[in-house]
């Protein structure tokens, strides 16, 4: 049962363009959720968050949107860098209990390439 | 300031053999988590450990065990290894309320 699911397994955009990643999920007791980054080799680095208290988080050229009742998320990259070239991965957590949010439930992942 | 380094980078099995992967984790943190990436697919939860007892595990059968060590170090354990154990294995760290700090991970592969 794939509760954490990215359809789009993968996304070429222009260096300078928006890159839009697209995440869904069905359980409903996740109330947090984050995005990480993973280079080939390396493990997936953290990027940005989102709770679900909120409906919108922005790092720098990061961009979470959280629609609780679509069950739906997206992370923009404006503008897109060749360096953003990654495997993109989202995440979400159910903090039952208050306990720190080691229990991520992952998607597939989508392999963004930005061309210059 | 090391992040969360894990040993060895690469490991070759039989099946039916056991195996222990290593994790320290970044200064600081004294939350484990193991998962399990398999070729294609995001990482998968196996078990987290905190104050050197198993807090949360994840949907994989006794033969996946851990322990953490007093400095917050870890070991994964797998027993009876089998073809489908082949995949890479992440460590990460936290602390509290942070999100995870992954290491580079061991690739392990069985025959």
């Amino acid at each position: 049962d794939q509760q954490v699911k990215q359809n789009s397994p993968s996304l070429s955009v222009q260096e300078g363009r928006i890159s839009i990643l697209n995440c869904d999920y069905t359980n409903s007791m996740f109330d947090y959720f984050l995005w990480y980054k993973k280079y080939p080799a390396e493990g997936p680095t953290f990027l940005i968050s989102i709770s679900s208290i909120k409906d919108k988080n922005e790092d720098g050229r990061f961009t979470v949107f959280l629609n609780k009742s679509a069950k739906h998320l997206s992370l923009h990259i404006v503008p897109s860098q060749p360096g953003d070239s990654a495997v993109y991965f989202c995440a979400a957590s159910a903090n039952a209990g208050g306990t720190s949010y080691g229990k991520l439930t992952f998607g597939q992942g989508t392999i963004l390439t930005v061309h210059p | 300031d090391a992040g969360v380094t894990q040993s060895p980078t690469h490991l070759i099995k039989t099946r039916g053999q056991q195996v222990t992967l290593r994790c320290s984790p970044k200064s600081g943190h004294d939350t484990v988590s193991w998962y399990q990436q398999a070729l294609g697919q995001g990482p998968q939860f196996i078990f987290q450990y905190y104050e050197e007892e198993e807090r949360q595990r994840g949907n994989f059968p006794d033969r996946f065990s851990g322990h953490q060590f007093p400095n917050y170090s870890s070991e994964l354990n797998v027993n009876a290894l089998l073809l489908g154990d082949s995949a890479l294995y992440l460590c990460a760290s936290s602390f509290g309320y942070s999100p995870l700090h992954f290491g580079n991970g061991t690739r392990l592969t069985v025959t």
